[in-house]
């Protein structure tokens, strides 16, 4: 158990649909981060909120909309999809980044288990 | 740009030593961290380097090189649990972390 709940854990949909994913933490952690991870390549970063504030928006396409209603909860608004969207989305949590000497400077993350995503 | 090198897969022997490498190019450096993801399963927090040398963490150390951009995580005493998916990762600053495509390693008995 990491302290970051995501759901849900699967989710196929249509090119049409439109769906949400939940990701909510348990750690007191201010960032929140949106990832995608594809096989055999890096994870994607995709937003990052800190203290509900969007600080990075990794050029990603307008068909997923984050928001963040508070350091705790994090959504991604999904709404019409292409195939090649399919993938693993994981939501993490961390302190607030910085460079000092103080632990949270490492920009440790803690993730959830994510949501597989099918678009069909 | 902006990447990180390491194997795609990595195969030992239980009980035995692992190393995987890895390279980085990136714009700022403030640290490597290195995190390990079963199927499945979150990805998860091993170890970070900020400056050269050898971290150990019981079976796991971390080593960091930044005059040659270079790192490796070293398994030991190999068990079946470590078989999973570990993934290096840069620290530029702020909330951005660049990671690798992951190595996978299978530990056979």
């Amino acid at each position: 158990e990491t302290g970051v709940t995501q759901t849900p854990r699967h989710l196929v949909m249509g090119m049409t649909n439109k769906k949400s994913l939940k990701c909510e933490q348990h750690l007191g952690h201010n960032a929140m981060y949106w990832y995608k991870q594809s096989a055999k390549k890096p994870l994607e970063l995709m937003f990052v909120y800190n203290f509900k504030e969007q600080t990075e928006n990794n050029s990603v396409p307008s068909r997923f909309s984050p928001e963040c209603p508070n350091s705790s909860h994090l959504f991604l608004h999904l709404h019409t999809l292409q195939p090649e969207d399919s993938a693993l989305y994981l939501c993490a949590s961390s302190h607030q980044g910085g460079t000092s000497g103080r632990p949270e400077a490492k920009n440790i993350q803690y993730f959830g288990a994510g949501t597989r995503l099918s678009v069909l | 740009g902006q990447s990180l090198e390491q194997p795609s897969e990595v195969t030992a022997v239980e009980g035995a030593i692992v190393q995987i490498n890895c390279t980085y190019q990136t714009s700022g450096f403030y640290g490597l961290s290195w995190y390990q993801q079963h199927d499945g399963g979150a990805p998860t927090f091993l170890s970070y380097n900020a400056l050269d040398g050898l971290e150990e963490t019981g079976r796991f150390s971390s080593f960091l090189s930044r005059s040659d951009s270079y790192g490796y995580l070293l398994l030991q005493e190999l068990q079946m649990k470590d078989s999973a998916s570990y993934f290096c990762a840069s620290y530029t600053g702020g909330f951005k972390t660049i990671f690798g495509a992951g190595t996978r390693l299978f530990v056979k008995a």
